[in-house]
Order: structure tokens, then C-alpha cells, then sequence
């Protein structure tokens, strides 16, 4: 079975600028959640969706949006890219959110270069 | 607010050698705690789960174990291999349905042969 995909793999843009990442989670997990991770540090959280609704944001600003389709894949947009957006976004799926013991399954990330 | 430290930062120990990786969090009000290994550039392969009722976890030569009133957990490699080379972070979460992982900043470890 194909784990958590996501495109494209890398990906450089100029300040100002907008991006979308894409993400398709592990056939018949329904939650998607995606994380930033700056080199060096630990991922944060970003958004949490299930069943296509947000479930929760961290602390980032109105500049992130994301959206889940019915097929549960996920885009994350980020608006005005800053310098400081570089990073590596990850992706997570799971089973569901209730399931007991059910974990987060990570994709490769987008490596997200601002110039 | 959650706080993830690992300790060490970076660990470098020959071929062969038992280790010991260490995750404390500051607050014990935990849903479970993941442990993932990350190579350079890549994604999380997540090692081992332990819910907040459970003490430890082992997958070969692997094991997990967890203090949730003290806030720590510790990642044992027994008989550590090149292979072993990477990052590991740990990660808490704190609601059942709220998927949200708060990470440590990881312990970077290289097995030399």
C-alpha cells in the first residue's frame, strides 16, 4: 500500500509570492494534519482536518489556509511567502480520530525554498 | 503550554553499543507519546506508541517506555548499527480527537562502524 504522498518534493518561490501543497493521505484514512518544520527544530503543527472540517490550527497566521476534498486528500496554501516560510511541510494521516492507539503516519514533505 | 525537550542533542557511540534516549514534557495531562525517526531531508517513520495508560512499548530492538506523572519518556536501542543513524523526535498529544503533536527539537544520533 502507498503511504502518505505529497507534491511536489521541492519547491522555490520568490517573496510574495503564493503556494499550494498537496498531500494525499494513506488509502481510507479520513484525518489529515500538516506540520512545518524549520532546519534544526521540531515540526509544529499547522491544521488538523477530518471529514473535510477544520479540527484545529496552530498558531500561524491567516496567510496558511487549508482545505481536505472528499477523497480526504489535503492542500495547503500559504499567501505573501516570507523568507521565513522556508521550511519543510509535512503531511500526516491516521486512521480516524477516535481509534485508540491510532498513529500519525508522515509523508516525505515539501521542501519550501523563499527567495 | 506543552514543552518537549530531548536530551542529548546529538549522540555519537561506535557500532554495537546500548543507548538511551531521553523526552521529558511539562505537562503530564497526555493522550500518548510517539517516537520518530527522521533521516536527513525525509519524512517521520513512526518507532513506537505508547498511550498515557501504558508503561512501555517494544518493536526488535527497540523499547519505549513512559512515566506520565513524571513526565518523561526514554527510547532504548539495544545493539545500536550504522543503520541507526538519524534524528529521533519525540511527540505528545494531548486530546483524543485533536490530533495536534507537540515535538521535541530531537537528539540526533550517529552509529559509527
Amino acid at each position: 500500500d502507498a503511504g502518505v504522498t505529497q507534491s511536489p518534493t521541492h519547491l522555490i518561490k520568490t517573496r510574495g509570492q503564493h503556494v499550494t501543497l498537496r498531500c494525499s493521505p494513506i488509502s481510507g484514512h479520513k484525518s489529515v494534519s500538516w506540520y512545518q518544520q524549520v532546519l534544526g527544530q521540531g515540526p509544529q503543527f499547522i491544521f488538523q482536518y477530518y471529514e473535510k472540517e477544520e479540527r484545529g490550527r496552530g498558531n500561524f497566521p491567516d496567510r496558511f489556509s487549508a482545505r481536505q476534498f472528499p477523497n480526504y486528500s489535503s492542500e495547503l496554501n500559504v499567501n505573501a511567502l516570507l523568507l521565513g516560510d522556508s521550511a519543510l511541510y509535512l503531511c500526516a494521516s491516521s486512521l480516524t480520530e477516535w481509534v485508540i492507539g491510532s498513529p500519525l503516519h508522515f509523508g516525505n514533505g515539501t521542501r519550501l525554498t523563499v527567495t | 503550554k506543552q514543552e518537549v525537550t530531548q536530551i542529548p542533542a546529538a549522540l555519537s557511540v561506535p557500532e554495537g553499543e546500548n543507548l538511551v534516549l531521553n523526552c521529558s514534557f511539562t505537562d503530564s495531562a497526555i493522550y500518548n507519546l510517539q517516537w520518530f525517526r527522521q533521516d536527513p531531508g525525509k519524512g517521520l517513520t513512526s518507532l513506537l506508541l505508547i498511550q498515557s495508560s501504558q508503561r512501555e512499548q517494544t518493536s526488535g530492538r527497540l523499547n519505549a517506555s513512559l512515566d506520565k506523572s513524571s513526565g518523561r519518556s526514554t527510547l532504548y536501542i539495544a545493539a545500536s548499527q550504522p543503520g541507526d543513524s538519524a534524528t529521533y523526535l519525540c511527540a505528545v498529544r494531548r486530546d483524543t480527537g485533536f490530533q495536534k503533536l507537540v515535538f521535541g527539537t530531537g537528539t540526533r544520533l550517529l552509529v559509527s562502524p
